[in-house]
């Protein structure tokens, strides 16, 4: 079963718009979520990641806000652009049971129009 | 650098066959896994491993196995494919602890008929 539930599943912006996915998880266990973006006919590729002792994390146009209380985080895409239109993936994972598994969200298909 | 390099990039299977789906990296990571991607399902781990002779099951392991003989090559292997194994498949391989990012090939997608 999906451990990370993530919305919108879809999501049209206009040029230069704020782009805005959210994921939200349930096990506290869990201390390291990254983004992947992925564009058609490519693997998955990592975008920005954060832990959850720091609430936001900036890399340029990409934003990760990060809320314990809540169990919530998301990615903002600030002026976005078409080049931006891909499928996003939250996930999770967590530090224990040896190497990087991670629990992915179901994913988010972003088209910015011109 | 070529990375994480699957084949075949496309393959159409009948119920019942048998196939290995090939991954090799060429970046000395210790750490591989499968996930198959699925429409409104994301990514979903198939099995992994964390070095050559270790490998473990992820969430969907069930008619996959897997072997990893050297660093490099991690083959995924469909023992009696099904339809419910239509998939586009990703190999992913990365350093090994948390925060290293993962590294996947391009897929494979395969159609079982």
């Amino acid at each position: 079963q999906q451990q990370v539930k993530q919305s919108p599943q879809s999501l049209i912006v206009q040029k230069g718009g704020i782009s805005i996915i959210n994921c939200a998880y349930e096990n506290t266990a869990f201390d390291y979520f990254p983004w992947y973006q992925q564009f058609p006919g490519k693997g998955p590729a990592l975008l920005i990641a954060i832990r959850p002792d720091v609430s936001e994390k900036k890399e340029g146009r990409f934003t990760i806000s990060f809320n314990k209380s809540a169990k919530q985080f998301s990615l903002h895409i600030m002026d976005s652009q078409p080049g931006d239109s891909a499928t996003y993936f939250c996930a999770e994972g967590a530090s224990t049971g040896g190497g990087n598994k991670l629990t992915f969200g179901t994913g988010t298909q972003l088209k910015v129009e011109l | 650098n070529a990375g994480v390099t699957q084949t075949p990039k496309f393959q159409v299977l009948k119920t019942g066959q048998s196939m290995t789906l090939q991954c090799a990296q060429d970046m000395n990571h210790e750490y591989m896994s499968w996930y198959r991607q699925d429409p409104g399902m994301g990514l979903r781990l198939i099995h992994y491993s964390v070095g050559a002779g270790i490998t473990d099951q992820g969430e969907v392991p069930n008619g996959y196995n897997v072997s990893r003989s050297t660093t490099e090559d991690f083959p995924l292997r469909l023992l009696s494919a099904a339809p419910s194994q239509t998939s586009v498949y990703f190999c992913a391989s990365s350093t090994g602890g948390l925060n290293s990012p993962l590294h996947f090939g391009n897929g494979t997608r395969l159609t079982v008929t």
